[in-house]
């Protein structure tokens, strides 16, 4: 399944399906693009970051592609399971500061 | 999993009242962040501190206010609780080095009434 980020806030997969959450982001100025994953009840917590200056990284399930062309940012979770339902926020450091700004969430929900 | 502690988790309290949510790591971070978060929505940050005796207000206004007197320690103050200050605080603290990997609490869920 894939969700269009800001716009559907919601995505709905079937386990063991490939999940697809996309980000845009303003600020070309940025130098890392980071995934947070909030469950239910918690805090966000990191899951995979990727500087500026690559297009795609991966981890453990996860990948994260990065697009500056058109300022798109990606994380695909691998045979989605039912431990991955939550709420998965982009950010992006920015400034001399270096502070996150926040995308909106995107909920997933995984159907056994 | 991340050792840093808020409490109270939920609060619900009356209009006009002072509260304070507490904020503590375990971890000797040097930088701590307050941020507010409405329900499904993305993090605003309203306060941090990259040290000891520093405090900074972030993006978003806040009436509330924050001290830092211990590195361990990053309680968050409301002299007057109204409604609109309802909403879920979450604490985090980072590494000096690595800012973009934030350990958060469980956050408070603050209601005013």
């Amino acid at each position: 399944g894939e969700s269009v980020g800001l716009h559907l806030p919601t995505l709905s997969v079937q386990e063991g399906d490939n999940s697809i959450i996309n980000c845009a982001y303003s600020n070309s100025a940025s130098d890392y693009f980071i995934w947070y994953k909030q469950e239910s009840g918690k805090g966000p917590q990191f899951i995979i970051d990727i500087r500026s200056n690559m297009d795609k990284r991966q981890g453990q399930r996860v990948t994260v592609l990065l697009n500056k062309t058109v300022k798109h940012l990606s994380l695909q979770i691998a045979a989605t399971q039912p431990g991955d339902s939550a709420v998965y926020f982009c950010a992006e450091r920015v400034g001399n500061n270096r502070k996150l700004i926040w995308g909106l969430g995107t909920s997933l929900a995984v159907n056994p | 999993e991340a050792d840093i502690y808020q409490t109270p988790r939920y609060l619900v309290i009356g209009t006009g009242k002072k509260i304070t949510l507490e904020c503590s790591q375990t971890m000797g971070h040097d930088k701590m962040y307050w941020y507010q978060q409405d329900p499904g929505m993305e993090l605003h940050l309203i306060h941090y501190s990259y040290g000891v005796n520093s405090t900074e207000k972030g993006d978003l206004s806040s009436e509330s206010t924050v001290s830092r007197i211990r590195t361990e320690h990053f309680p968050l103050t409301l002299e007057s609780a109204r409604p609109s200050h309802t909403s879920q605080y979450l604490c985090a603290s980072s590494e000096s080095t690595r800012q973009k990997i934030q350990y958060f609490g469980a956050g408070t869920r603050l209601s005013v009434l």
